[in-house]
């Protein structure tokens, strides 16, 4: 069954702590791997897609990498705006066809000053 | 650029009532979807669309209805609310269903309650 697992849930960095955030995917055939950010009260807001292994891509503090297995969204010297909830998210298999996204619960990150 | 508009933002409904819960887009999108986010739960899809008249279920269809008579609008109906159905629902859209990377832009959300 084609499933997004995030890790952790929950996460309270200090202002300047760096740290990472896991999404582990199980999907045959990745036709690619989305990050979204979502502020309360607020829609999904897309970040980055990640298409390949060895695939990075950087935005301001943030850095999504890709594996075969799993993606990490590396936040380097977080700021209190960072603070959001991550989500990930995967194309369902259509037999070649991009379809519906699976969504992880998504990492909720807190930044304190 | 409004991009993709759903009303009305706060609902409260009592059980047995229905309402549609309405999602624009002007970007000319082809796919639409509509997703209801719970807690502990993430998003989870409920109907899709991939062109106009196109219509399919998604993870969680029972109790929900949708048309898509053009290609800018993707109604979503409840048909005789339940508590069940109290949580948050956002609409999205993205260029293409069959073509990758092809990002999904969402709504702000339309929160229901049903008492």
């Amino acid at each position: 069954e084609d499933q997004v697992t995030q890790s952790p849930e929950a996460l309270r960095l200090q202002e300047g702590e760096s740290s990472s955030l896991n999404c582990s995917y199980t999907v045959s055939g990745l036709r690619g791997l989305f990050w979204y950010r979502q502020d309360p009260g607020k829609g999904p807001e897309f970040l980055f897609t990640l298409y390949s292994a060895g695939e990075e891509k950087e935005k301001e503090r943030l850095k999504a990498t890709l594996t075969k297995k799993e993606s990490f969204l590396h936040i380097t010297a977080p700021k209190p705006e960072d603070s959001a909830t991550y989500l990930c998210a995967v194309p369902k298999n259509y037999g070649g066809s991009q379809g519906n996204l699976i969504f992880g619960k998504g990492t909720k990150l807190s930044v304190k000053p | 650029n409004a991009g993709v508009t759903q009303t009305p933002k706060f609902q409260v409904l009592k059980t047995g009532q229905s309402m549609t819960l309405q999602c624009a887009q002007d970007m000319n999108h082809e796919y639409m979807s509509w997703y209801r986010q719970d807690p502990g739960m993430g998003l989870r899809l409920i109907h899709y669309s991939v062109g106009a008249g196109i219509t399919d279920q998604g993870e969680v269809p029972n109790g929900y209805n949708v048309s898509r008579s053009t290609t800018e609008d993707f109604p979503l109906r409840l048909l005789s609310a339940a508590p069940s159905q109290t949580s948050v629902y956002f609409c999205a859209s993205s260029y293409s269903f069959s073509a990758i990377n092809t990002e999904a832009f969402f709504g702000q959300g339309t929160r229901l309650t049903v008492v």
